[in-house]
């Protein structure tokens, strides 16, 4: 069974860099029909598309984060990561990480990061 | 960008009474549609794809409709464990969601 799981700091602080790794267990990342992406949701708010990845290295981002989003890919390690550079207050939320088809059908437990000093 | 707008905000409903539970696009999104289930404390559930169509393992209560920019979510009858929040999603333009309803117990 694929299962999928957030790792990295639960704390950052303003203007540094928040990143994040999902590791991809049960399955392979190497499936050519699927994407890797990350979705965030602040507490108590709604869901919001960071970006994903495939394989490939093929990328894509929602534009009102792109010029602070990076994410890359490690096959080797069946991971995938999240960089998202300048954090502000904004950004602390419950980051998601999902495997998508069309939709993202198959989600880690998400992990919680709070921008703070 | 598209925007999803869901209605109502909050659905008070009973156990066995049904769910109807609707998301407007500002444009048409065709059938490129999907609605999610999220619980307290745990990541969104995947029920319907494509505006009709039930993703593996979801109950035959749970249904989906609409297309262009209408769409509506049932449950026919609730069950305990469907009391939780709905978002739709669109892939239309990049991806976006809804604001989400509360379904709550009544």
């Amino acid at each position: 069974q694929l299962q999928l799981q957030e790792s990295g700091p639960g704390l950052v602080k303003p203007s540094e860099t928040l990143s994040l790794t999902c590791t991809v267990s049960g399955g392979s990342i190497n499936r050519n029909n699927y994407y890797w992406g990350w979705i965030r949701q602040p507490p108590g708010k709604g869901l919001e598309w960071i970006g994903g990845i495939h394989y490939s290295g093929n990328t894509y981002y929602n534009p009102s984060l792109k010029s602070r989003v990076t994410i890359s890919v490690d096959t080797s390690k069946s991971q995938f990561s999240l960089k998202l550079r300048s954090v502000t207050a904004a950004d602390t939320a419950v980051y998601y990480c999902a495997r998508q088809l069309n939709y993202p059908d198959n989600w880690g437990r998400g992990i919680l990061v709070t921008v703070s000093s | 960008e598209v925007v999803l707008t869901q209605s109502p905000a909050t659905l008070s409903l009973s156990p066995g009474e049904r769910a109807t539970l609707s998301c407007r696009a500002s444009q048409s999104v065709t059938s490129f549609l999907a609605w999610y289930q999220q619980k307290p404390g745990q990541a969104p559930r995947l029920l319907i794809y494509d505006a009709s169509n039930r993703a593996n393992g979801i109950p035959a209560r749970f249904s989906g409709s609409g297309s262009g920019t209408d769409f509506t979510l049932t449950i026919s009858s609730l069950e305990p464990e469907d009391f939780a929040v709905y978002y739709c999603q669109q892939r239309t333009n990049w991806w976006t969601f809804g604001q989400g309803t509360k379904v709550e117990i009544k």
